[in-house]
């Protein structure tokens, strides 16, 4: 089956950085593309950043655009976010999400992984 | 970018009731649009996809309709496991997904 399984979350004080990875199993990854949802304590789901399929094309909200970047390494099936200059704003749960084959929907999330950003 | 307003943002209904949760979009869509349920604790949940599409493995009382700017999650007759927080989502422009914030449904 689908599995996400997100790691390197913790406490970070502002403006430091951060690396989350994810590690994904139970399907061909290289044949689809990826995002990173995040959701700070308490409120909504907000879209982070994608990646295609191959790697060749990102996206950003523009509340990361600048400090995070999204990568991608299909031969071990592994997605990187890395976080610069990290703000208190940033706090939130961080999921790895699955973009479904044909649609943009997300059909497959990871547990999360948390990051606090506080000094 | 494109915004999209979910109502009620909390709804109180009881086992078996026919519920409805609106989104509307700032701006036309299609029918670019999912919905997601999300318990306490845990990742959100694929319902619906392209505005009425069911995903495998959820039950057909959820169902999805809408098109443009204006759209419905109705679950037909709501169980205890219906009990959790509902997103509705648009993904026409690529490069720049968001949500609405949420309808909790609570009994």
């Amino acid at each position: 089956q689908v599995q996400l399984v997100e790691s390197g979350g913790g406490v970070v004080q502002p403006e430091r950085s951060l690396r989350l990875s994810c590690a994904a199993s139970g399907f061909t990854f290289r044949n689809y593309a990826m995002h990173w949802v995040r959701q700070a304590p308490g409120k909504g789901l907000e879209w982070v950043a994608a990646i295609s399929y191959s790697g060749s094309d990102k996206y950003y909200a523009d509340s990361v655009k600048g400090r995070f970047t999204f990568s991608r390494d299909n031969s071990k099936n592994t997605l990187y976010l890395q976080m610069d200059s990290l703000r208190p704003e940033d706090t939130a749960v961080y999921y790895c999400v699955r973009a479904k084959l044909g649609a943009r929907s997300f059909d497959s999330w990871g547990q999360g992984t948390l990051v606090t950003v506080s000094s | 970018d494109i915004q999209m307003t979910q109502s009620p943002s909390t709804l109180s209904a009881s086992v078996g009731d026919r519920v409805t949760i609106t989104c509307r979009a700032s701006q036309r869509i299609s029918s670019l649009l999912a919905w997601y349920q999300q318990k306490p604790g845990k990742a959100p949940k694929l319902l619906i996809y392209d505005a009425s599409s069911l995903q495998s493995g959820v039950p057909s009382r959820f169902s999805g309709s809408g098109s443009g700017t204006d759209f419905t999650l109705t679950i037909s007759s709501l169980q205890p496991d219906d009990f959790a927080t509902y997103y509705c989502q648009q993904y026409d422009t690529y490069g720049a997904w968001t949500f609405g914030q949420g309808t909790k449904v609570e009994i």
